[in-house]
């Protein structure tokens, strides 16, 4: 029963392709958010939803655009695939608003290599 | 700039001996929040400390807070081989929009 899953685990696609990533998370959490890890380990947010209305967009190129169908799925889709967007992406909910009083369940990650 | 910054960046030690990692940070906060990462895998939630609170334990994890240092530490004591992963410090910003801010992680490496 895993609480939040991404897929895929990999994705190896040319440049200029447009690709998803889907999460799904089943703990009945409001907030979905999606995560970029790059190669230093650092993670920063790109995205939030709050039962599927966005409420965090950070300085994320308009190449990415999250879908949120319903509150327990929030898609990301990358359109125009760079060399640069190479990093792991991390889907995570969140019992609270901004997992500010009870933390993040992250799922296991998408690596998405571009080549 | 980022919130949370990890010390040491990586360590390694000998099973059974403590492990401690510390994190700084920069502006006022609601509270820090500690993660596990295993290689390859998500984050794992460990521990939340508020800004009202000096220690914090769970298990073999001890957690300080420092607010006029604007500091915490992790301590794992008696380490395991199962406790390498990178681990992560987390800070929520006090006051107006709260953003939990990851810092880049301190990689444990226990030697059994």
């Amino acid at each position: 029963d895993t609480a939040v899953s991404q897929t895929p685990k990999y994705l190896v696609t040319q440049m200029g392709n447009d690709k998803s990533i889907k999460c799904e998370q089943n703990l009945g959490h409001d907030t979905m958010y999606w995560y970029k890890q790059d190669s230093k380990k650092f993670l920063k947010i790109m995205f939030s939803y709050n039962n599927k209305e966005l409420i965090i967009n950070e300085t994320v190129p308009n190449r990415f655009s999250p879908k949120s169908p319903d509150k327990a799925h929030l898609n990301l889709h990358i359109n125009s695939l760079e060399l640069g967007d190479s990093a792991v992406y991390f889907c995570a909910s969140s019992q609270d608003g901004q997992g500010a009083d009870y933390g993040y369940t992250f799922g296991s990650g998408t690596r998405l290599t571009v080549v | 700039s980022q919130q949370g910054e990890e010390d040491p960046q990586a360590l390694s030690i000998q099973e059974g001996e403590n492990a401690t990692m510390n994190c700084s940070y920069k502006t006022s906060i609601n509270n820090l929040q500690w993660y596990r990462q295993n290689s390859g895998r998500g984050l794992v939630h460990l521990i939340l400390i508020r800004s009202n609170e000096r220690e914090k334990h769970s298990g073999r994890l001890r957690v300080t807070l420092d607010t006029s240092k604007k500091s915490s530490s992790l301590l794992i004591t008696a380490s395991r081989a199962a406790d390498t992963a990178s681990y992560f410090c987390a800070t929520v910003r006090s006051g107006g929009y709260q953003k939990v801010t990851f810092g880049t992680g301190t990689k444990l490496q226990v030697i059994p």
